[in-house]
């Protein structure tokens, strides 16, 4: 069962606009890691965030902001006036306190197009 | 900075080949992995190792094997490649120590198989 879900496939956006990823997770454990991950047209997976589950304060990095909701099981990501440069996909992924090899269960992805 | 790099970022194969994939980290990091990306599949883990010459199987591991012989270094083989392995493969390490499952990628590698 997919445990991360991100149910927007792609998203295009015209730039200045402020644009929400969502991602949905689940898992029976209470300690746990949430994640957000970009990728680039490049390729390689840049490290934006981690959340413990203990902590549900909102994070706000420039126009990066996440909103964590345990009682919705939701880690959402919103930009802020979008950039060609926010152009990318974007992973949300879950580490489970019970997985002794600290794998992580990523979403599939939403794709964002920032336009001019 | 995390450096993690991989030996080819584009890869031509045919099959039945044996292939090889490197990752090298330079933060003594004693978590590697490798993952493979697909459109609409995401990023599914194949293998990884938490220590030198100790593997455990991901969600794909078949068709594949891996290398830990020094603690920098994680390979990955195709023992005899087939079309259904083209596809980007990514590597990835992490720390047994503080934000332990905290990883950091390499750039990719764009393997095609004819």
């Amino acid at each position: 069962a997919q445990k991360v879900t991100q149910a927007q496939t792609e998203i295009s956006v015209v730039e200045k606009e402020d644009v929400t990823l969502d991602c949905v997770y689940e898992t029976r454990d209470t300690t746990y890691y949430l994640f957000w991950y970009k990728q680039p047209p490049s390729g390689e997976l840049v490290f934006l965030i981690r959340r413990n589950s203990f902590d549900e304060q909102n994070e706000i990095s420039g126009r990066y902001s996440w909103n964590f909701q345990k009682s919705t099981s939701s880690f959402n990501f919103t930009i802020t006036a979008s950039q060609v440069v926010d152009s990318a996909v974007y992973f949300c992924a879950l580490s489970e306190g019970s997985n002794s090899g600290y794998a992580l269960n990523f979403g599939k992805g939403t794709s964002l197009l920032v336009t001019p | 900075d995390v450096k993690v790099t991989q030996s080819s970022r584009y890869l031509v194969k045919r099959t039945g080949e044996k292939v090889f994939l490197e990752c090298v980290q330079d933060m003594d990091h004693e978590n590697m992995f490798w993952y493979r990306q697909d459109p609409g599949l995401g990023l599914r883990l194949i293998y990884f190792s938490y220590d030198v010459k100790m593997k455990e199987k991901g969600d794909i591991p078949e068709g594949y094997s891996v290398s830990r012989e020094k603690k920098e270094r994680f390979s990955l083989i195709l023992e005899s490649a087939s079309t259904n392995q083209t596809s980007m493969y990514l590597c990835a390490s992490s720390s047994r120590t503080g934000a332990t499952d905290t990883q950091y990628f390499g750039p990719g590698t764009r393997l095609t198989v004819l």
